[in-house]
C-alpha cells in the first residue's frame, strides 16, 4: 500500500526558532493535510492543500503541496511553547482513504 | 457544543476479554473511522462506515468488530483475538465525501 516518510522524526528546539518538517511518498496524491496532536488528545486539523505548488498559510504556520504531487511541506516560524506536540501529515488520493505518516514530535525549549 | 465524544478515556482489557470503545458524534456526519495509534508511527486504520448499516474493513480490522445502529454511533469492540491491542485508539468523523477528518480524544486501551 502506500506510505508516507515524514521527517524528521523528532525535533528540540529553541523557543523562538522556525520549524521545517516534511512528507515525502512514493505515490502522487490530490489532496494534503498537515494534523497537530497534544498529548492525549485527538489530532486536529491545521491546514488543506488542493493543487500541486499550493502555499498555504495559518498564523505562523505555513504548508506547501509538492509540484511533483508526492510531497508536502510544513514550516512554524517564531515557535512558542504551546507548539509541542505531534505533527502528522496526510496525503488522499481522490475519494480514498487518509494515508497518515509517521508523526513528527515537536518540543519547544523556554 | 458540536463534536465527538469517546469513552472511556482509559481502558484495561483482562486476558480473554472483549472490551467495547464507544464513539459518538453529534456533527450530522455521515462517515465514522476508527484509528489505532501505536507510540512513534501514524494512524493505521481499523474499520470505517459510509452510512448507517453499513462499514467496511480498514487496513488492520482483524480482532476488532464495529456496529453503524445509528448515525451519531460507531462503537468499536477490541476482541480476545486481538492479540495486541494495547494502543490508543482514536475515533474520528466527516462528511460523506469529505477529507477532512474530525477527531474525539481518544482512548487508551491497556492490557492487564
Amino acid at each position: 500500500g502506500q506510505q508516507l516518510n515524514q521527517s524528521p522524526q523528532s525535533m528540540f528546539i529553541q523557543e523562538g526558532e522556525d520549524v521545517s518538517m516534511n512528507c515525502t511518498s512514493s505515490s502522487i496524491f490530490n489532496t494534503w493535510l498537515w494534523y497537530k496532536q497534544e498529548p492525549g488528545e485527538g489530532p486536529v486539523l491545521l491546514i488543506a492543500l488542493y493543487k500541486a505548488g499550493e502555499l498555504t498559510s495559518n498564523g505562523r504556520l505555513t504548508a506547501q503541496f509538492g509540484i511533483t504531487r508526492k510531497d508536502s511541506f510544513l514550516n512554524i516560524s517564531a515557535s512558542i511553547p504551546s507548539d509541542v506536540g505531534i505533527y502528522f501529515c496526510a496525503g488522499q488520493l481522490r475519494g480514498n482513504m487518509l494515508t497518515f505518516g509517521g508523526g513528527t514530535r515537536l518540543m519547544v525549549k523556554p | 457544543d458540536g463534536g465527538i465524544t469517546q469513552s472511556p478515556k482509559y481502558l484495561f482489557r483482562k486476558e480473554g476479554q472483549n472490551v467495547t470503545l464507544s464513539c459518538e458524534q453529534n456533527l450530522n456526519h455521515d462517515a465514522m473511522y476508527w484509528y489505532r495509534q501505536d507510540p512513534g508511527q501514524g494512524l493505521r486504520l481499523i474499520y470505517y462506515s459510509q452510512i448507517v448499516n453499513d462499514f467496511q474493513k480498514g487496513d488492520i480490522a482483524e480482532g476488532y468488530s464495529v456496529s453503524r445502529e445509528k448515525k451519531e454511533s460507531f462503537p468499536l469492540t477490541v476482541t480476545s483475538a486481538q492479540k495486541n491491542p494495547t494502543a490508543f485508539y482514536l475515533c474520528a468523523s466527516s462528511r460523506t465525501g469529505s477529507e477532512k477528518l474530525f477527531f474525539g480524544s481518544g482512548t487508551q486501551l491497556s492490557v492487564l
